[in-house]
């Protein structure tokens, strides 16, 4: 069946230190792919989302290919910040016209100045 | 911009009460659906609904009931509570069929205890 898989948290990081949280999925067909973010005491908002092979979802700093070689979508950002402190989940969605989003079980990340 | 409202936002119960959460959306989305969030799961789906008068399971729906009257809401009882429902529940709607972009669009939770 359809899986995400993200490392494991906490990530703990200084603040302009470089970010890489990794997530893989398993799925059959050609899944669109996203990133979530929980900020403490808020529901999950859509970071980023790329929807085919090679493309490249970003906002706010953040950056994830959508790699079909590999079924691999990982989070990068090149210099965090504490307002960046939050839950990040990487999510599929099998098909257009699918039901479910499947979710990955999240990854803390926690940056101290 | 109301969004996804759901109500109440905190709750105890004791084993064995009933009680039901509600949500509702005013962005006219066909596709609802209830997530239980527990630390080291991440998110599960409970049940969801792809218009009025349609509902199915998602991965753990025992124990709850779920009903679709209108658009606008999409109310998850609970029957019986027990210990195991301890956790924070999220309600999520997006647009459905060719309108869909595949983002969802969350309420702020509600955590629910059980003693």
């Amino acid at each position: 069946g359809n899986s995400v898989t993200q490392m494991e948290g906490p990530v703990t990081l200084s603040e302009e230190a470089f970010l890489t949280i990794n997530c893989t999925y398993t799925a059959t067909g050609y899944p669109s792919l996203f990133w979530y973010v929980q900020y403490p005491g808020e529901g999950l908002q859509l970071l980023l989302k790329a929807t085919k092979a090679d493309d490249k979802g970003s906002n706010k700093g953040f950056e994830a290919t959508y790699r079909k070689e590999t079924t691999s979508f990982h989070l990068e950002k090149g210099s965090v910040q504490v307002s960046d402190s939050a839950v990040y989940f990487c999510a599929l969605s099998a098909n257009q016209a699918g039901t479910a989003l499947i979710f990955g079980k999240g990854t803390t990340l926690s940056v101290s100045s | 911009n109301a969004g996804v409202t759901q109500t109440p936002k905190f709750q105890v119960l004791k084993t064995g009460q009933s009680m039901t959460l509600q949500c509702a959306q005013d962005m006219n989305h066909e596709y609802m659906s209830w997530y239980r969030q527990d630390p080291g799961m991440g998110l599960r789906l409970i049940h969801y609904s792809v218009g009025a008068g349609i509902t199915d399971q998602g991965e753990v729906p025992n124990g709850y009931n779920v009903s679709r009257s209108t658009t606008e809401d999409f109310p998850l009882r609970l029957l019986s509570a027990a210990p195991s429902q301890t956790s924070v529940y999220f309600c999520a709607s997006r647009e459905y069929g060719a309108l869909n972009t595949g983002e969802l669009f969350f309420g702020e939770g509600s955590r629910l205890t059980v003693l």
